[in-house]
């Protein structure tokens, strides 16, 4: 089983549409929690992160962390077609005090006008 | 402020061939990170240095793969000599200290190992 699960897409939507990306993890050990965005050709950058259970909004993005359930999800609301990328969860669990980040596979999402 | 350089952008190599990638991390970034990304998987982490030491490279293929970094500012990646399955995007990345949420990736080099 690996560590970081998500599911690949693509995942097509119509404008406007509420999205819902999830990611399911293994290791107990992971407190911190992100999503990174990465359109075509270009590196991931970072959309939102967490470090507890619990949601956090930040404009049309909500992220929410459900650690008894190792479960995250990415809410994207009033989707636009700018918002077609890839996008990526990732989790940390600080080791020995340093930063080492597992991502998942990536979900592709297309958003059509 | 500038983001993380790398280059090339592209490299087309035939197997068995030698490969290196340059990386330039942002002013004052003393951690950098060089991740491989192949096609339909997520970034994984080959290599961390801290200022100019290496703090984990438990992923990295030691008998193909190398990397420096000089004076603790710009590093290099190496592969050689490479292999079909290192077909990928090489992503650096780097970040203040040891911020877990203060990564900054380039845009990568995409390899293509023929």
């Amino acid at each position: 089983q690996k560590e970081v699960e998500q599911d690949p897409g693509p995942l097509s939507v119509p404008e406007g549409a509420i999205v819902s990306l999830n990611c399911t993890y293994s290791n107990s050990a992971f407190q911190y929690f992100m999503w990174y965005r990465q359109y075509s050709r270009k590196g991931p950058e970072l959309l939102m992160y967490t470090y507890s259970s619990g949601n956090k909004e930040d404009g049309r993005f909500t992220a929410q962390v459900d650690k008894s359930s190792k479960y995250i999800s990415l809410f994207i609301r009033d989707s636009q077609p700018s918002d077609s990328a890839t996008y990526l969860c990732a989790m940390s669990s600080m080791n020995s005090g340093y930063s080492t980040l597992t991502f998942g596979k990536g979900t592709m999402l297309l958003v059509s006008p | 402020e500038a983001g993380v350089a790398q280059s090339p952008r592209y490299k087309i190599i035939e197997k068995r061939q030698s490969v290196a990638f340059w990386c330039n991390p942002i002013s004052g970034h003393a951690t950098l990170y060089w991740y491989q990304q192949i096609l339909g998987q997520g970034p994984k982490l080959l290599i961390q240095f801290q200022n100019n030491g290496v703090v984990d490279d438990s992923q990295l293929p030691k008998d193909r793969f190398s990397a420096e970094r000089l004076k603790g500012v710009d590093s290099t990646l190496k592969i050689q000599p490479a292999k079909l399955e290192d077909s990928a995007v090489y992503l650096c990345a780097s970040s203040l200290g040891d911020s877990i949420y203060g990564y900054t990736f380039g845009s990568g080099t995409r390899l293509t190992v023929v």
